[in-house]
Formats: C-alpha cells, structure tokens, sequence
C-alpha cells in the first residue's frame, strides 16, 4: 500500500460543477497536507496548505482534512476549463526539531473540465 | 517575477554523456530541492538543501552529484548519464525546509 494515495483519474466535469478530489494516507504520522495543481509541461504549483483537521478556504479552493480517517479533500467551486489540471497532494511530517522529516507526494488527479 | 528558474528546458543526451542542470530563485529561500517525475511514480526527491552549505540524500540519488553554489544556485550533475535517468526534473525551493516548495517548469530529460 502506497503512503499517499489518490485516484488517477479523468475526472471530467462540465464548467460550473463542484468538483472533488481525495487523498487517503496510511502513515498517522503526517503532520502537514498540501494541494499542488500541475498544469500540462509546468512546475506543480501551490494551492492549499494545512496542518490541522477541519476546512481550509480560498478563493473557490477548500481543503478539507480528516486525521481519523486519514482522508484528505479538496473541493473546486464553479469550476473553470482553466482548473484543468492535475492535482497533486501531498502530506508531511515534521521532525522534534520542526524540520521537515519526510514529505510524500500522492500521484495525483487529472481533472478536465469542459467547457 | 521569475521565482524558480531552471535550464535548460529541453536536452538530449547519449548514454555515459555528462551535463549539468542549473537551478536559481530569487526568492531568497533557504532551503532547495531537486526532483525527478516520472510517469506512474511520481515526484520522487533526489538531492536537497536545507540551507547554504548543505546537502542531504533524498530518496534516488545514486547517479546524481548536486552543489549548493550559494543561497540562490543549487545544480544537479549527471556524471555519466543512463537511459533510467530520461525523466523531467524539477526543482523547487522553500523558505525553510518546512514549508511549502515552490517548483520551476522542469527540465525534459532525454537519454538515448
């Protein structure tokens, strides 16, 4: 079983819909979880990052973490043709020093959004 | 706003062939990465820096020899270079080495 797992997809959508991407992980060590969109030929690029349960919001971006069940969401509002992309997550721990320990990334989503 | 650039973008090289991947930020972050990206594994870290002066394993070095030039500059070198190693690679760059990185476009690796 891999630390970080998530379902390759497509996910295709029509533009407008609420879109949900997850994350599950096995180690209960992780600590901090993040959400990276990579778009075709590009770097993957920062969207969300949170360390504790609950919901974290921006713009029509929310991450939503669920320690106990090790499961991480992160929801897309009126999507756009231009959140195609994949979408990458990826969780970490900090050693007792706060450095970073381990970091894993998931293999992440292709989304299509259609217009 | 250039962030993290990397060079060159695109390379072709033959097997046992030597070349080096420059990596800068302008972000004055302490803490940079090299990264391959390979279809069905993922990001996997090859070499890193937690500060000027520092280098750390990641998880695939063998085949990879980095230098942390300065705080801007950390290059990878591939000193005699394998078809295993065609890959995109990437580099990124944190603030320290527990926050979030910050990723170039990647450079497209071919070796025949």
């Amino acid at each position: 079983q891999k630390e970080v797992e998530q379902d390759p997809g497509p996910l295709s959508v029509p533009e407008g819909a609420i879109v949900s991407l997850n994350c599950t992980y096995s180690n209960s060590a992780f600590q901090y979880f993040m959400w990276y969109r990579q778009y075709s030929r590009k770097g993957p690029e920062l969207l969300m990052y949170t360390y504790s349960s609950g919901n974290k919001e921006d713009g029509r971006f929310t991450a939503q973490v669920d320690k106990s069940s090790k499961y991480i969401s992160l929801f897309i509002r009126d999507s756009q043709p231009s959140d195609s992309a994949t979408y990458l997550c990826a969780n970490g721990a900090w050693d007792y020093a706060g450095n970073n320990r381990k970091l894993i990334w998931g293999l992440g989503t292709s989304l299509a959004v259609n217009p | 706003n250039a962030g993290v650039t990397q060079t060159p973008k695109f390379q072709v090289l033959k097997t046992g062939q030597s070349m080096t991947l420059q990596c800068a930020q302008d972000m004055n972050h302490n803490s940079m990465y090299w990264y391959r990206q390979d279809p069905g594994m993922g990001l996997r870290l090859i070499y890193y820096s937690a500060s000027e002066g520092t280098t750390d394993k990641g998880e695939v070095p063998n085949g990879y020899n980095v230098s942390r030039l300065n705080k801007r500059e950390f290059s990878l070198r591939l000193e005699s270079a394998a078809p295993s190693q065609t890959s995109v690679y990437f580099c990124a760059s944190s603030t320290t080495s527990n926050q979030p990185q910050h990723f170039g476009d990647g450079t497209r690796l071919s070796i025949l």
